[in-house]
């Protein structure tokens, strides 16, 4: 089983609707989340960052973690064809390596 | 200018051969990583270093070696290419704040190598 499991997709949605990503995870050492997009033929950028538990929202994305799950979520509101990327969650315990899930391909149409 | 480089973008090569991948970074950070990407697998770690006089092996390591020749340097090698090395590579860069924790990494816009 991978530490870090996330639904490849591909995910296909109309202009405006809320996408949710999600990530599941078996190590309870990890405390820092992370989703990274990354566009085709680049390379990923980090887009939220949440330690610990609880949400953390930014413009249109929200972050959530719920340690006691051990699953992370992604949800991004009235999406628009330039969130079309392939999303990537990322884990780390304290100062340690990161992990990745397989990401997930988001396609946006008009 | 990016702050993470890698060369070269693309490169086609034989089995067998010896190849070289090089990453430059400006960000002045100690912590330099190598994946790779394959589709469905994700990011796959093959090496990292700390800082200069630390190298480790990573989830993947077999068939590939680092030199970190200096602080902003960073290069992988795979010794006699094959086939199953054929995968986009990327180049990351991290720094840990002075509570310790590590900070996001930065990732090089990545080299597609096609190993015939």
């Amino acid at each position: 089983q991978k530490e870090v499991e996330q639904d490849p997709g591909p995910l296909s949605v109309p202009e405006g609707a809320i996408v949710s990503l999600n990530c599941t995870y078996s190590n309870s050492a990890f405390q820092y989340f992370m989703w990274y997009r990354q566009y085709s033929r680049k390379g990923p950028e980090l887009l939220m960052y949440t330690y610990s538990s609880g949400n953390k929202e930014d413009g249109r994305f929200t972050a959530q973690v719920d340690k006691s799950s051990k699953y992370i979520s992604l949800f991004i509101r009235d999406s628009q064809p330039s969130d079309s990327a392939t999303y990537l969650c990322a884990m780390s315990a304290n100062g340690g390596k990161l992990i990745f899930g397989q990401g997930t391909e988001l396609s946006v149409k008009p | 200018d990016a702050d993470v480089t890698q060369t070269p973008r693309n490169r086609i090569t034989k089995t067998g051969k010896r190849i070289m991948l090089e990453c430059s970074q400006t960000k002045g950070h100690d912590r330099m990583y190598w994946y790779r990407q394959d589709p469905g697998l994700g990011l796959r770690l093959i090496y990292y270093s700390f800082d200069v006089k630390d190298i480790n092996k990573g989830e993947i390591s077999d068939g590939y070696s680092v030199s970190r020749q200096a602080q902003a340097k960073f290069s992988l090698s795979l010794e006699s290419a094959i086939p199953n090395q054929t995968a986009l590579y990327f180049c990351a860069t991290s720094d840990l704040t002075l509570a310790g924790v590590q900070e996001t990494q930065y990732f090089g816009p990545g080299t597609r190598l096609l190993v015939l």
